[in-house]
């Protein structure tokens, strides 16, 4: 299987300020269709999780542009400009390359 | 707009079984993957089976293996999953989930399932 490591855990963010996410895949995510399955998502509290990123770098519809997604190599990161209250919850990576599809263990986000 | 709305979720004592129904709405259901994902209380996200767009293709995690099944029918834009031999370990909230890209776009709202006695 393939293991999805996040860092950090815990992440207290004060508004205004860039927040930082990484997640590390223990082997490729790339396809053979040259795209990479990977995707990140944010579970608000008390809500169902929501795409955020998909291909590693591409921002799912109505996702505001202060969220991005980067690669290098088997390293993944989640960037927010400038975080804001309504962007606390956990943050989930995933890989969608083979099943069984894997998450990594969350992120939570919140307001210092 | 795109919906996708669980049920049949409840509590059920070890051993029994229950079926979980997904009805989707708003997209061509018969045109997507479609996966179900599970999250125990407090913990995080673990995915638990997929199935093609016609039902010819399932996959599950090992920890379901031989006592879930995963159906849909697009007839009626809906998905399924039935449990069977259920344990307190797939004490759960249930989504379901659609396959865009290898993501998972869009999610349910969830239903509970928990198992004890």
């Amino acid at each position: 299987d393939i293991v999805m490591t996040q860092s950090p855990l815990s992440l207290p963010v004060t508004p205004g300020e860039p927040a930082s996410i990484s997640c590390r895949s223990s082997q490729s995510l790339l396809h053979s269709n040259g795209n990479t399955f990977f995707s990140w998502y944010l579970q608000k509290p008390g809500q169902s999780p929501q795409l955020l990123i998909y291909f590693d770098s591409n921002r799912a519809s109505g996702v505001p542009d202060r969220f991005s997604g980067s690669r290098s190599g088997t390293d993944f990161t989640l960037k927010i400009s400038s975080v804001e209250a309504e962007d606390v919850g956990v943050y989930y990576c995933m890989q969608g390359l083979q099943t069984p599809y894997t998450f990594g263990q969350g992120t939570k986000l919140e307001i210092k | 707009e795109v919906q996708l709305v669980e049920s049949g979720g409840g509590l059920v004592q070890p051993g029994g079984s229950l079926r979980l129904s997904c009805a989707a709405s708003g997209f061509t259901f018969s045109s997507y993957w479609m996966h179900w994902i599970r999250q125990a209380p407090g913990k995080g996200l673990e995915w638990v089976s997929r199935l093609n767009t016609d039902g010819s293709i399932t996959n599950y995690a090992d920890s379901v293996q031989g006592r879930f099944t995963i159906s849909r029918d697009n007839a009626k834009s809906t998905l399924y999953l039935q449990m069977t031999s259920l344990r307190a370990e797939d004490t759960a909230i249930y989504y379901c989930s659609r396959d865009l890209a290898g993501s998972r776009d869009s999610w349910g709202q969830g239903t509970l399932v928990t198992v004890s006695s």
